[in-house]
């Protein structure tokens, strides 16, 4: 089975600053990985995606997720925080065996940010 | 907008009724996921179709059952409604089953009362 772990419920940073928010995930195989955004009474916006290739992804709003093999993680980053950036941050994994698409979300980190 | 439409944005409904969540998907894509999220339970798949056919379930409650339609829309069917199935209903899309990732449209709010 798959599964993805947020382990903060939420992260305070001052605009400005740098910003990291935790991902680790298990899977059988070679995973793809996922994060969404999602804003205060809207959908999930996709943010990046790792499929293959190179280990930093670069994605929407400035944003960039690392895998790590090894640590079996996908942490999310941003060099420099907005304010406008606060918002729920989802996780996701697939596992790229069989057939299904179903992606399985971690639970979500507030992502607070501050003047 | 993200080519994800779900009706109604919101539903306010008694104990023990009926409601039907509609959602079309983005234009080409033949996949359709349904979310629940709610504030314990975070983001649970429900159930995936594709082209017609059921594809994956999750953890659908027997209360609740979908079907997509020759157009490609869907419907989540939830009855015997309890104050607990309170939550947001997501509904997404992706081009294939073997799906890289999802579209996601903007949801329904359902309040059971």
């Amino acid at each position: 089975a798959q599964s993805v772990a947020q382990p903060e419920d939420q992260v305070n940073v001052a605009e400005g600053n740098p910003l990291t928010v935790k991902c680790t995930y298990s899977v059988s195989g070679n995973p793809y990985l996922f994060w969404y955004v999602q804003y205060p009474n809207r959908g999930l916006q996709f943010l990046l995606k790792y499929i293959t290739g190179d280990n930093l992804v670069k994605g929407s709003y400035g944003f960039e997720a690392e895998f790590n093999k090894s640590q079996t993680s996908f942490h999310l980053k941003k060099p420099s925080a907005l304010v406008s950036d606060s918002a729920l941050y989802f996780c996701a994994v697939r596992d790229r065996t069989g057939t299904a698409s179903k992606l399985t979300f971690g639970t979500g980190t507030r992502l607070q940010v501050t003047l | 907008d993200s080519g994800v439409t779900q009706t109604p944005k919101h539903l306010i409904t008694a104990t023990g009724q009926r409601v039907t969540l509609r959602c079309s998907p983005r234009s080409g894509d033949l996949s359709v996921y349904w979310y629940q999220q709610s504030l314990d339970q975070g983001l649970q798949f429900l159930i995936q179709y594709y082209n017609g056919e059921e594809r994956a379930k999750g953890n659908i409650l027997e209360r609740f059952s979908a079907q997509q339609f020759p157009d490609l829309h869907s419907e989540l069917n939830l009855s015997s409604l309890e104050l607990g199935d309170s939550a947001l209903y997501f509904c997404a899309s992706s081009p294939a089953v073997v799906g890289y990732g999802y579209t996601f449209g903007s949801g329904t709010r359902l309040t059971v009362v």
